[in-house]
C-alpha cells in the first residue's frame, strides 16, 4: 500500500536559519507529491507540488522541494526562515483513487 | 481563484441535535472531499464526490450524511454525533483532469460535540 514518511515530529530552527523537512513515499509508478502547511486551527494551504518534469520545484512563500526518486524523497526546503513559518507541515501523495495519503506532519517551531 | 469557503467556523452541539456544515467553491471543480482531523494528526478522508455522485465512503458511521446538491456547494449533515466526533472537519475540492489530486481545502469547521 501506498505510503508516506515524514520522520521528524517536531523540528525547532532559528529565525534566518534554513530549514529542510524530510518526507519518503512509498509507489511504485512516479507519484504526485504535494507539501501542505497548516496554521493551528486553519485549512492547509498548498506550498507546492510535483507531477512530472523539473526535479526542483518551486513554491509559495520562498519554499522549494527536489524530487529524489532513488531516494523516494521529496524533501521541503527554504534558504532562510521567518517567525511566520511556524506551523505544520504536511507531506502528501496521490493515492490510486485520486485521494491524498498524508504524512503524519512535522511541526515547525521559529526561535527568534 | 482557488478559494473553499466553509461554514459555519465553529460549531457546538449535543448529541441529540442535527446540525449541517456547508463548503462552496466557486472554481469549476468537480471533484469534494470531506475530512476529519483530530488534533495533532494529520486529515483523514471520509467522502469523495465526484461530478455529484458519491464516489468515496471511508466507512463512516451513519450519523454523518453528506450531500451535494449541486457541482459548487457540499452539506454534512451530523445527527446523534458523540463527543469523540469532535474535530475540525475540513473541505477540499479539485477539477476532474490529471490535476485531480491538487486538492484545494477550506478553512474547516471546528465542531465540539457535548
Amino acid at each position: 500500500a501506498q505510503s508516506v514518511t515524514q520522520p521528524d515530529i517536531h523540528i525547532t530552527v532559528s529565525e534566518g536559519a534554513s530549514l529542510e523537512l524530510r518526507c519518503n513515499y512509498s509507489y511504485g509508478a512516479t507519484p504526485y507529491l504535494f507539501w501542505y502547511v497548516q496554521s493551528p486551527g486553519q485549512g492547509l494551504q498548498l506550498l507546492l507540488k510535483y507531477f512530472s518534469g523539473d526535479t526542483l520545484v518551486q513554491g509559495i512563500k520562498g519554499f522549494e522541494a527536489e524530487f529524489k526518486r532513488s531516494q523516494s524523497s521529496f524533501n521541503l526546503r527554504k534558504p532562510s526562515v521567518h517567525w511566520s513559518d511556524a506551523a505544520e507541515y504536511f507531506c502528501a501523495s496521490g493515492g490510486s483513487q485520486g485521494n491524498l495519503i498524508f504524512g503524519k506532519g512535522t511541526k515547525l517551531s521559529v526561535k527568534p | 481563484d482557488t478559494e473553499v469557503t466553509q461554514t459555519p467556523k465553529h460549531l457546538v452541539m449535543g448529541m441529540t441535535n442535527k446540525k449541517s456544515l456547508k463548503c462552496e467553491q466557486h472554481m469549476g471543480h468537480r471533484a469534494m472531499y470531506w475530512y476529519k482531523q483530530k488534533a495533532k494528526k494529520p486529515p483523514e478522508l471520509m467522502f469523495v464526490y465526484s461530478y455529484e455522485k458519491l464516489s468515496i465512503n471511508e466507512s463512516v458511521p451513519s450519523r454523518f450524511s453528506p450531500e451535494c446538491p449541486n457541482s459548487s456547494l457540499l452539506n454534512l449533515h451530523l445527527h446523534a454525533l458523540q463527543p469523540e466526533d469532535s474535530a475540525l472537519y475540513l473541505c477540499a475540492s479539485s477539477p476532474l483532469t490529471k490535476l485531480a489530486y491538487t486538492q484545494y481545502f477550506g478553512p474547516g469547521t471546528r465542531l465540539t460535540v457535548l
